[in-house]
């Protein structure tokens, strides 16, 4: 399978742990976007690289939240602390430099009890 | 402030009827709109971007800066297009910040 690949696909955790998510983009895909989607919502932008550069946060990445894209390939979402609030899919996306189709992987689940 | 609105949760037709899904939005300047689709079990895709101005499997959407509007259209639905429907907006940099709206649920009835 050559799509976004995201690991794990399902994280339960307790409340105040940490969790790190990776995702591996389309190979050769120069931009990497980070959402996060709950209940009955659409997905909400978190952030985006370009390569190894991350430009452009939301509000809604408090500091809790760490996203790094080392050497511009796959990508870590960072959670400190979470809290049951943080419970959501998180999902990552990959596209071409010119921004074309973007495609999306399968998501990880993060449960805080 | 940039905002979708789909107001339906639910939309269920009969197969062979006509499908109109709706997506208004809230944006200052011009926007790029799209229609993204998951089907049970699949991941999130691309649909349709109104500037492509495609039909995808059988899909049309037109865009109505005056109604600000997107409306997602099908002359006869099948079954096969059940799925989650999600209208999303972009203000251009980078063009996948999408402002996604809450989805709608197409339910074909045989």
């Amino acid at each position: 399978d050559t799509g976004v690949s995201q690991d794990p696909r399902h994280k339960i955790t307790k409340r105040g742990q940490n969790v790190t998510f990776r995702c591996d983009p389309i190979s050769e895909h120069n931009r990497l976007y980070w959402y996060r989607q709950t209940l009955g919502q659409g997905p909400e932008f978190l952030t985006y690289f370009q390569n190894e550069a991350q430009l452009e946060k939301s509000r809604l990445l408090s500091d809790r939240f760490s996203a790094e894209r080392p050497k511009g390939s796959f990508s870590t979402l960072e959670i400190q602390r979470t809290e049951q609030g943080d419970s959501a899919m998180y999902l990552c996306a990959s596209s071409p430099f010119r921004d074309e189709k973007l495609f999306f992987g399968s998501g990880t689940q993060l449960s805080v009890l | 402030a940039q905002r979708v609105t789909q107001p339906e949760k639910l939309l269920s037709v009969f197969k062979g009827a006509p499908v109109e899904l709706k997506c208004n939005y809230s944006y200052s300047g011009s926007p790029e709109l799209f229609w993204y689709v998951q089907y049970s079990r699949q991941r999130l895709q691309l649909l349709l971007r109104h500037i492509s101005r495609e039909s995808i499997k059988g899909f049309t959407a037109d865009l109505n800066k005056g109604e600000t509007s997107f409306h997602l259209k099908k002359p006869f639905a099948q079954e096969e297009d059940s799925a989650m429907y999600y209208c999303a907006l972009s203000g251009l940099t980078p063009l996948n910040k999408l402002v996604f709206g809450a989805g709608t649920i197409l339910r074909v009835k045989s």
